[in-house]
């Protein structure tokens, strides 16, 4: 069964703090992909990142990184320097390519960045 | 703007009503869904409809009624919900990849209120 836990619920930082954001799945299944979506107030996902799991580089993209780390079964996303734009719900999600896309989500962090 | 386009954007409706949401893509994709998100749980996969055919449909209750005239367009069709159906309805698209599921764009949601 495919599975993913963000124990986070919600978590509050002070602008230009960096902040990491846990993910940890499960799967049975030896190909799979990871993705991190950003929900800002507006309410519509934004795709940030997809990872297969054939690839464990860490991977930076201006302010964000992610560590995908296979023996821990984990995918955490960080932001350095956070901004009040950070502030959204950010949801992680492992599909298992099974012909139909179909992601299993977490249940999302709520980022708070105090200016 | 991700190039998906839902409306209406909020809806109350009575338990004996029939109501619909309607989705829309301008991303030329051949894939569309419907995700429902509720307070404090992980959205949950719905509808997917690829290249206009319906793949999945996870154990939703027949109140919920999908509709894809074509690869473009999706509607939710509802009738004699209950409270408990009271829910953002997501509606994404993407672009169904051979090596792998594509990223999903999502539309801002339909926040549906049932009395």
């Amino acid at each position: 069964a495919q599975k993913v836990t963000q124990a986070q619920t919600e978590i509050s930082v002070v602008e230009k703090e960096d902040v990491t954001l846990d993910c940890v799945y499960e799967t049975r299944d030896t190909t799979y992909y990871l993705f991190w979506y950003k929900q800002p107030p507006s309410g519509e996902l934004v795709f940030l990142i997809r990872r297969n799991s054939f690839d464990e580089q860490n991977e930076i993209s201006g302010r964000y990184s992610w560590n995908f780390q296979k023996s821990t079964s984990s995918f955490n996303f960080t932001i350095t320097a956070s901004q009040v734009v950070d502030s959204a719900v950010y949801f992680c999600a492992l599909s298992d390519f099974s012909g139909a896309n179909n992601l299993f989500f977490g249940t999302g962090t709520r980022l708070t960045v105090i200016p | 703007e991700t190039g998906v386009t839902q409306t209406p954007r909020h809806l109350v409706m009575g338990m004996t009503n029939k109501k619909s949401l309607k989705c829309e893509q301008h991303l030329g994709h051949n894939a569309m869904y419907w995700y429902k998100q509720s307070a404090k749980k992980p959205l949950e996969l719905m509808f997917v409809y690829n290249f206009k055919e319906q793949t999945e449909n996870n154990s939703v209750p027949s109140r919920f009624s999908p509709e894809c005239p074509n690869s473009s367009h999706l509607f939710l069709h509802l009738h004699t919900l209950q409270p408990e159906d009271s829910a953002l309805y997501l509606c994404a698209s993407s672009q169904e990849l051979k090596g792998g599921p594509g990223e999903l764009f999502f539309g801002e949601g339909s926040r549906l209120t049932v009395l």
